[in-house]
């Protein structure tokens, strides 16, 4: 599987907007980028995924390099619920494939 | 149903014994997989179920794990002869298809097994 790296933590306050960076240098054409998120004593959580073009929902918005190599999960407006630890994953097309989660970014929002 | 049912929520046995974990996935999802988290650490893949056979099993850690998912939808997960580092939380999510990244996944909130 190829490999994601992100920061252990980040911190927010809240109303203001949190940018989550991924790298995936190593990504293959047909890898898809995938969020998740787990919130405490929870499942994770599907955020948003994309594979080319820069996709939104209504949870998050997810921005992806021209040459995708890394993406960026972004929260318009953090508030206290969005808290949680945030992964970021490449699952490739085509194929019977998992999911591999790493460690992820921890978000703290603070007032 | 809504979402992915996980049952129970928290399992305490004693070491040696034999537990069943069961998921009941959203209704039409052919995938089926199994995960177990340990404090501080990402989800770790466990097994995938296509339907009722298991496409990938190499998450398994040992024979005393074993998984069926005889009718293509409810799953057990077993464990013989519990050890106190099986202590985790089971997990299990299904999704539309297992083949392709077009597809996320839904998790349930899974099974709490501690072992005494």
């Amino acid at each position: 599987d190829a490999k994601t790296t992100q920061p252990n933590s980040m911190e927010s306050n809240e109303e203001e907007p949190v940018h989550l960076p991924c790298n995936h240098s190593t990504i293959s054409g047909t890898d898809y980028i995938h969020w998740y998120r787990q919130l405490p004593s929870q499942g994770p959580e599907y955020v948003i995924h994309g594979l080319t073009s820069n996709v939104n929902n209504r949870m998050a918005s997810l921005a992806i390099a021209e040459d995708r190599k890394s993406s960026t999960l972004i929260l318009h407006r953090a508030t206290l619920r969005d808290a949680a630890v945030y992964y970021c994953i490449l699952r490739a097309t085509g194929t019977a494939s998992k999911l591999t989660f790493g460690t992820g970014t921890r978000l703290q929002v603070t007032l | 149903g809504a979402g992915v049912s996980q049952t129970p929520s928290n399992k305490v046995t004693e070491k040696g014994k034999y537990v069943e974990l069961r998921c009941d996935p959203i209704s039409g999802h052919t995938a089926l997989y199994w995960y177990r988290q340990s404090l501080g650490q990402g989800p770790e893949f466990l097994i995938y179920f296509q339907g009722t056979g298991a496409a990938d099993d190499s998450g398994l850690p040992n024979d005393r794990f074993f998984a069926v998912r005889p009718e293509g939808s409810v799953s057990t997960l077993k464990i013989q002869r519990t050890e106190r580092g099986d202590s985790a939380v089971y997990l299990c999510a299904s999704s539309p298809n297992g083949a392709g990244g077009n597809y996320g996944y839904t998790f349930g909130s899974g099974t709490r097994l501690t072992v005494v």
